[in-house]
């Protein structure tokens, strides 16, 4: 069965600092991976996907993730995060056929 | 616009009253599906549907119906609410057999009392 883990409930992290959040996944073909960020009272919104090719994935709001198999890893990265990025983040798996799973989510908190 | 649209966006009720929550997909999908977001626990999904009249049970099903009598819709139905299904609502669609993402509806927040 497939699973996602997002190891981390909560990130804190400061105003122009980089940020790197978590996500394992569990898949028993060549994963469909996504990051769905949700804005206070707003649905989710994609941020960027990876089904095959380049490892490393660019998003919209200068996110990127890389997608690293021996790891089982899709980890979301951005270099100089903003206020305006505090959000719950969420790691999915699944496509093709596959309903899609949905991790737990990760709470940014971004500090001045 | 590609949306889904659900409705209403925020609903109190009292237990025991029946009550529907609509979704409509204007993309022609052939996925929808239904997720609860509880503090916590992230996306669970209640309810799945793979086309017309193909309906499946998700995560936690229990106290939830649905039906897919058309493509467009996917009506999340409580029978008999109760204060434990007070949540946060998404409804969800994508095309199946592509690595296309699933779109989501704006949320419906339901209280119970």
């Amino acid at each position: 069965a497939q699973s996602v883990t997002q190891p981390d409930i909560h990130i804190t992290v400061s105003e122009g600092a980089s940020l790197e959040l978590r996500c394992n996944y569990s898949y028993g073909a060549t994963p469909y991976l996504f990051w769905y960020v949700q804005s206070p009272g707003q649905g989710l919104q994609l941020l960027l996907k990876y089904f095959s090719g380049d490892t490393l994935v660019q998003g919209i709001k200068g996110f990127e993730a890389e997608f690293k198999r021996s790891q089982s890893s899709f980890n979301l990265r951005k270099p100089s995060v903003h206020w305006s990025d505090a959000a719950e983040y969420f790691c999915a798996v699944g496509g093709g056929s596959y309903i899609p799973t949905f991790g737990r989510g990760t709470s940014l908190i971004v500090h001045p | 616009e590609a949306q889904v649209t659900q409705n209403p966006r925020y609903l109190i009720t009292v237990t025991g009253k029946k009550l529907t929550v609509t979704c409509s997909q204007n993309m022609n999908h052939e996925y929808m599906s239904w997720y609860r977001q509880d503090p916590g626990l992230g996306l669970r999904q209640i309810y799945y549907s793979m086309n017309v009249e193909v309906t499946d049970k998700g995560d936690v099903p229990e106290g939830y119906k649905v039906s897919r009598k058309e493509k467009r819709n996917f009506p999340l139905i409580l029978e008999s609410p109760s204060p434990n299904q007070t949540s946060l609502y998404f409804c969800a669609s994508r095309r199946v057999g592509e690595s296309g993402e699933a779109f989501f509806g704006q949320g419906t927040r339901l209280t119970v009392v």
